[in-house]
């Protein structure tokens, strides 16, 4: 079965500082990887995925991440933090087509907080 | 990509009632899940609902505390029946989208006192 390991509860980084999310996976085959962000008091929005091609993928808001087979690690990552970029973070991943299952696991979260 | 309405977007109820949560997507979608998120808590699967089937639930989740319906491409509810303080959580539901994507309602708040 396919799981996702985020290895901080939360992450503080100043305003104009690169930004760094950890994300691992397990999953047979080749994984379907997903960044969700959740503000408060509203549902998740998409940030980005990565299927297949390029290892580095870019999203929404400025965010990127980067898809390392070997270290089976997909991070998150943005060049400047914003206030406003702070959130829950969620990495998810989903077993690839031909396994039949389409349900989408996610990591326990992470909190980032940005301080002006 | 899919736009859902979920409703309600928040509720406080008595326990040993039931609340039916709604979900209508503005497109024809084939699954469908159910999410619930605990205080603090990540995203667990609660079940797929396919359309004209019964919902698959995942493991600690069954059907008599549960219920799904998936009457047709574009709409399905979820109940959470016998409630008590212990079901206080958010219910999301989720639709999978074209390009292996996919999109969630902005969640029910369920208060359980």
């Amino acid at each position: 079965a396919q799981s996702v390991a985020q290895p901080e509860d939360q992450v503080n980084v100043a305003e104009g500082n690169p930004l760094t999310v950890k994300c691992t996976y397990s999953v047979s085959g080749n994984p379907y990887l997903f960044w969700y962000v959740q503000y408060p008091n509203r549902g998740l929005q998409f940030l980005l995925k990565y299927i297949t091609g390029d290892n580095l993928v870019k999203g929404s808001y400025g965010f990127e991440a980067e898809f390392n087979k070997s270290q089976t690690s997909f991070h998150l990552k943005k060049p400047s933090a914003l206030v406003s970029d702070s959130a829950l973070y969620f990495c998810a991943v989903r077993e690839p087509p031909n396994t039949g299952f389409q349900k989408l696991v996610f990591g326990t979260g992470t909190r980032l907080l940005v301080s002006p | 990509s899919a736009v859902i309405s979920q409703k309600p977007s928040r509720d406080i109820c008595q326990r040993g009632t039931s609340l039916t949560i709604q979900c209508q997507v503005d497109s024809q979608v084939t699954m469908m899940f159910w999410y619930r998120q605990q205080p603090g808590q990540s995203l667990t699967l609660i079940a797929t609902a396919n359309q004209g089937s019964e919902a698959t639930y995942e493991s600690g989740f069954v059907i008599d505390k549960f219920p799904i319906s998936r009457p047709n491409l574009t709409f399905s509810t979820l109940t959470v029946s016998n409630m008590s303080p212990e079901d206080s959580s958010i219910y999301l539901c989720s639709v999978a989208v074209q390009n292996y994507g996919y999109t969630f309602g902005s969640g029910t708040r369920l208060t359980v006192v």
